[in-house]
């Protein structure tokens, strides 16, 4: 099993800055086969980053991603007030498939 | 609008059943590979089992095998998922969530599962 390990746990910054996600994984994820997802309270989870860096459709050009075998980044270039979430990584190359433990980006 | 529509939640007893449902409607639903993905209160995701297109294939985490069964009707558009011998730790909001790969590019809103005396 690929074990996902995000950091940081907690990221507090301001409305208009850099946020930098990372995701580590145990083990080379096949292809880049890595996911990032975007999640509010009391909503589901929303796709934004598939193959590691390719933007999901209507997500907006301030979310990249980056990376290749274990070590992948999810940034947000200038943070809005709505990007305020939970934040997870996927691997969807191997069985069974896994998710990081997430990075939870608040509002300093 | 592509929408995925869980039903079936509920309070159950540990060791009882339920069935969890999920209506596609807007999306090819029989191109899509489909998933279940829970989500234990104030927990990360869990990815719990997945379906091949045309059912031939099914695959579950080691905590539900045996237990849980993954299936579709794609005349239906639809994604089930019966869960026997329930127990507390598989309480959970439970996400019906496809994609033509194995990344869960489209979800449901979730259904909650409250295993409980």
């Amino acid at each position: 099993e690929i074990v996902l390990t995000q950091s940081p746990g907690t990221l507090s910054l301001s409305p208009g800055e850099r946020a930098t996600l990372s995701c580590r994984a145990s083990q080379t994820v096949t292809k880049n086969y890595l996911a990032w997802y975007q999640q509010k309270p009391g909503q589901a989870p929303r796709l934004l980053i598939d193959d590691a860096s390719n933007r999901a459709t209507g997500i907006p050009d301030r979310f990249s991603g980056s990376g290749s075998g274990t070590d992948f980044t999810l940034t947000i270039s200038r943070l809005e007030p709505e990007d305020f979430a939970m934040y997870f990584c996927q691997q969807c190359a191997h069985l069974p498939l896994t998710f990081g433990g997430g990075t939870k980006v608040e509002i300093k | 609008e592509v929408q995925l529509v869980e039903s079936g939640g509920g309070l159950v007893q540990p060791g009882g059943s339920l069935r969890l449902s999920c209506a596609a409607s807007g999306l090819a639903f029989s191109r899509y590979w489909m998933n279940w993905v829970r989500q234990a209160p104030g927990k990360g995701l869990e990815w719990v089992a997945i379906i091949k297109q045309d059912g031939s294939e099914e695959f579950y985490v080691d905590s539900v095998k045996g237990r849980f069964t993954i299936s579709r009707d794609n005349a239906k558009n639809s994604l089930y998922l019966q869960m026997n011998s329930l127990r507390g730790e598989d309480t959970a909001v439970y996400y019906c969530t496809g994609g033509s790969g194995w990344t869960t590019e489209t979800w449901g809103q979730g259904t909650r599962v409250t295993v409980s005396s």
